[in-house]
């Protein structure tokens, strides 16, 4: 397994503009999971995908965010009309479907909106 | 609503000291379990997992862990500290039917060599 990656690494933004971040998951993973994680907290889940369905949002997901797993294999994560509190640590996970599921996490990507 | 609670937040160790992290979770139903660890400018590692079976689950680097249902715990342990291991531990918890996993606040630990 090569890991799961996540593009950009870093992305600093002014408030307002929109941003889109790309995960891409362990080959043949078919659920990829998005966390938010902020300082001083763990991971908070936002939302995750079974191959291309979108079967899970938290009411953290406000009407500003959306994900898409288009094909089944990378997924996106817009942010319109960034705001300063989206200032956070994006986490992408990746899991195989079998009996005792694992998640596997990606690098991130740093958000920080001035 | 389901909750994992990490007591302590910073933890200063020698190294060869002995390690015990605590994590306890809010649910009454059938949980698993997990330990993850965040090296300096690394991404989170599965340390170890529980699912069923034995309560006392070994890991990698020497890190062991044991569940205890009745007292909604699951602490990490390792007898003997490395410098190496100073990073961020966090304890997660899959229940409930669902995928997504719930994540304590995390335990920063720092090994004095």
């Amino acid at each position: 397994d090569t890991g799961v990656s996540q593009d950009p690494r870093h992305k600093i933004t002014k408030r307002g503009q929109n941003v889109t971040f790309r995960c891409d998951p362990i080959s043949e993973h078919n659920r990829l999971y998005w966390y938010r994680q902020t300082l001083g907290q763990g991971p908070e889940f936002l939302t995750y995908f079974q191959n291309e369905a979108q079967l899970e949002k938290s009411r953290l997901l406000s009407d500003r965010f959306s994900a898409e797993r288009p094909k089944g294999s990378f997924s996106t994560l817009e942010i319109q009309r960034t705001e300063q509190g989206d200032s956070a640590m994006y986490l992408c996970a990746s899991s195989r479907i079998v009996v005792q599921e694992t998640q596997y996490f990606g690098p991130g990507t740093r958000l920080l909106v001035l | 609503a389901q909750s994992v609670s990490q007591h302590n937040h910073h933890v200063i160790l020698s190294e060869a000291a002995s390690l015990e992290l605590g994590c306890n979770y809010s649910y009454g139903g059938t949980v698993n379990l997990f330990w993850y660890v965040q090296y300096p400018g690394q991404h989170l590692q599965l340390l170890l997992k529980y699912f069923s079976g034995d309560p006392l689950v070994k890991g990698i680097k020497g890190f062991e862990a044991e569940f205890i249902k009745s007292k909604f715990s699951f602490n990490l342990r390792k007898p003997s500290v490395q410098w190496s291991d100073t990073a961020e531990y966090f304890c997660a918890v899959n229940a409930g039917g669902t995928y997504k996993y719930i994540f304590g606040t995390g335990t920063r630990l720092k090994v004095l060599a």
